[in-house]
């Protein structure tokens, strides 16, 4: 299958500062790219989808000037969370996908905000 | 929107048992439902997955049936192993999996004892 690579795979960050994450696919190009957030032992949820050279699409309850999305190329695509606080630290995961194919996933980002 | 439910949450089986898990999704229109592995601290895997043209697919030791009637699809593994051990994701999307985001299901710990 089609590789999405995330980086870094974790980080840690005081409260108040911004982290940003990348998600990139590797050997195919991504029209569409998709950003989760994972809790311990819960469910993955769509936080945005975006379309390369468009602005990102936010799930209800998501704050786009908290979690700025960046979908720049085919092939890349980041998501910084502004001054975050200890409740944003989470698993953050990238999804990416050509039209109307299945969606790859990254291996995530353990983000702790401390 | 769509909402999908999974169960059971964990589910312990004897190594060589067969294990299933089921679940049920709210909106008709869905017509794409992939199942994901995953293992601690990594992002989801796909293992397979099922349109809604087809009620049947299996792969090796995994199987998949939708019942698009009842809005319900289950995943099947047989002959399982240490190895099968992960948290497993059922999830549902409109478009095929390419376009719009995923809908997942709360998970299922699945636990092979040996």
């Amino acid at each position: 299958g089609a590789v999405v690579s995330q980086h870094p795979s974790w980080v840690i960050c005081k409260s108040g500062t911004s982290v940003k994450i990348e998600c990139r696919s590797l050997d195919f190009q991504a029209t569409t790219m998709f950003w989760y957030r994972q809790f311990p032992k819960q469910s993955l949820m769509l936080m945005a989808t975006s379309n390369e050279g468009s602005k990102a699409t936010y799930e209800q309850g998501v704050e786009k000037d908290k979690f700025l999305i960046n979908h720049a190329s085919l092939t890349l695509s980041t998501l910084t969370v502004t001054s975050a606080h200890p409740e944003d630290s989470s698993f953050y995961i990238c999804s990416a996908s050509q039209t109307g194919s299945e969606a790859f996933f990254g291996q995530g980002t353990r983000l702790t905000v401390v | 929107g769509e909402n999908v439910e999974q169960h059971p949450s964990t589910l312990s089986v004897q190594e060589g048992d067969s294990a299933v898990i089921k679940c049920t999704y709210s909106d008709s229109a869905s017509n794409y439902f992939p199942w994901y592995k995953q293992e601690l601290g990594k992002g989801p895997q796909l293992i397979i997955d099922i349109r809604s043209n087809v009620g049947e697919k299996k792969d090796q030791r995994i199987a998949v049936t939708l019942n698009k009637t009842a809005k319900h699809f289950s995943l099947h593994i047989t002959e399982t192993q240490p190895e099968d051990s992960a948290v497993y994701f059922c999830a549902a999307s409109y478009s095929g999996g390419g376009a719009d985001g995923l809908t997942f299901g709360k998970g299922t710990h699945l636990i092979i004892q040996p």
